[in-house]
């Protein structure tokens, strides 16, 4: 079974509008990571937030962390044509490190 | 510094053939980690090796295998291939067991007839 479980499943947007992405999970967490899939490419690493933080910016990327609710989201302001792609969310648990877990992804049209 | 590269990028396999996946971690990592990705699906956990020992598994049958060299390259081996492994496998790499988010590779593309 998933650790994280994304939410909505999919998400459409025009641009420079913003697109939020909620991330709930299980167990206790060393931290939590989102990622990002063009194409069922690759997945790359966009930001990693700690137990121990609230909150992240990177950018246009904002990522919340409530370790009480057990969730997270993921911010995108002023959305663009190329910010397309599905966003996963990763849980590195406690009880065992350095394995993440994944979700099954949100995946977000952004249309021009 | 190279990223992490995995080889092939495509493969077609018959089923209860046998396949081997490649991976070169990116420079400086020790740690692998090798993940089966369905269509529509999140990335499920097959297991990793740290420093050639294989350092947790996932849920995976016994004829999913691998190893890892001493330059920390690795390899994931399945026997006995079924439609159900058609998938995109990916490999990530990390440093010290330890995930402050992993680096992937491009993933090789599996399909299982």
């Amino acid at each position: 079974s998933q650790q994280g479980e994304e939410d909505p499943q999919a998400l459409s947007i025009q641009e420079g509008e913003n697109a939020t992405m909620n991330c709930s999970y299980k167990t206790s967490i060393n931290n939590l990571q989102w990622y990002r899939q063009n194409s069922g490419r690759g997945l790359v690493h966009l930001i990693l937030i700690r137990s121990n933080e609230r909150e992240k910016h990177s950018g246009r990327l904002r990522v919340t962390l409530d370790t009480s609710k057990k969730s997270s989201s993921l911010l995108i302001t002023a959305s663009r044509a190329a910010d397309t792609a599905s966003y996963f969310c990763a849980t590195d648990a406690a009880t065992n490190a350095g394995k993440s877990t994944f979700g099954d992804g949100t995946t977000l049209t952004v249309k021009p | 510094e190279t990223g992490v590269t995995q080889s092939p990028t495509h493969l077609i396999k018959t089923r209860g053939q046998q396949v081997t996946l490649r991976c070169s971690s990116q420079s400086g990592h020790n740690t692998v980690s090798w993940y089966q990705q369905a269509l529509g699906q999140g990335p499920q956990f097959i297991f990793q090796y740290y420093r050639e020992e294989e350092n947790g598994r996932g849920n995976f049958p016994p004829r999913f295998s691998g190893l890892q060299f001493p330059n920390y390259s690795s390899e994931l081996n399945v026997n006995a291939l079924e439609l159900d492994d058609s998938a995109l496998y990916l490999c990530a790499s990390s440093f010290d067991r330890t995930n402050y988010g992993y680096t992937f590779g491009s993933g090789t593309r599996l399909t299982v007839v």
